[in-house]
């Protein structure tokens, strides 16, 4: 099946700092999600994204649909402990969903 | 306005036993999706279902692994005589249409097999 190659595994981070972390993949892609997901708790959706290109705010929380419709990237500014979970990424052609395997983030105060 | 609802939260089955795991979707919601998560992973689709119709369900097990949405009443998925592999996070998620951004997460059952 579709495999989205997120990275990095985990990160761990000074409260402030920004943080980055992406999903790539060897298909073309109609539209990108990010969810974070909290210990015990579903997904929830943070960012959707639908255009090649297309760049989307959230709060401190930016992420981009790539060019060739194969990668996406998340950008999480001035980093705060409520941040620390689990970062997905998704990707949909339009048939199926296919989540990558997560971004760990730990915020150290 | 009572977000995706699953129960039980948590489920204890001995092996060859049954588990029967509930998803009751957002009001208004006729598209159910269900995943399984396994520890330190990603979520893995496993079935899409409208009311009443499988759409989609190239991610379940052939065997032992069955989903309903019926008319009235949650989806069910279903997993009979259970074995150790099958202890997983499953969640299922709904939405008004077949359109990404709208897919809601439940809570998750989380299915201890011992």
């Amino acid at each position: 099946g579709q495999q989205l190659n997120q990275s990095p595994q985990s990160m761990f981070i000074q409260e402030g700092e920004d943080v980055s972390m992406n999903c790539t993949s060897s298909s073309i892609f109609n539209t990108w999600l990010w969810y974070k997901q909290d210990p015990g708790e579903g997904p929830v959706l943070l960012i959707a994204l639908y255009k090649a290109g297309e760049l989307t705010s959230n709060g401190r929380l930016t992420a981009q649909f790539g060019i060739t419709r194969k990668d996406s990237f998340l950008n999480i500014s001035a980093s705060i402990p409520s941040d620390v979970g689990i970062y997905f990424c998704a990707a949909d052609t339009g048939n199926q969903f296919y989540f990558g395997t997560g971004t760990s983030l730990t915020v150290i105060p | 306005n009572a977000g995706v609802m699953q129960n039980p939260r948590h489920l204890v089955r001995r092996r060859g036993q049954e588990a029967r795991l509930r998803c009751s979707p957002m009001k208004g919601h006729s598209h159910v999706y269900w995943y399984r998560q396994l520890p330190e992973e990603g979520l893995k689709f496993m079935v899409y279902l409208q009311k009443e119709n499988i759409i989609d369900e190239s991610g379940m097990p052939k065997e032992r692994f069955s989903a309903e949405f019926p008319k009235e009443g949650p989806s069910i998925l279903r997993i009979q005589q259970v074995v150790r592999g099958d202890s997983a996070a499953y969640f299922c998620a709904s939405s008004p249409d077949r359109i990404a951004y709208e897919q809601y997460f439940g809570p998750g059952t989380r299915l201890t097999v011992t």
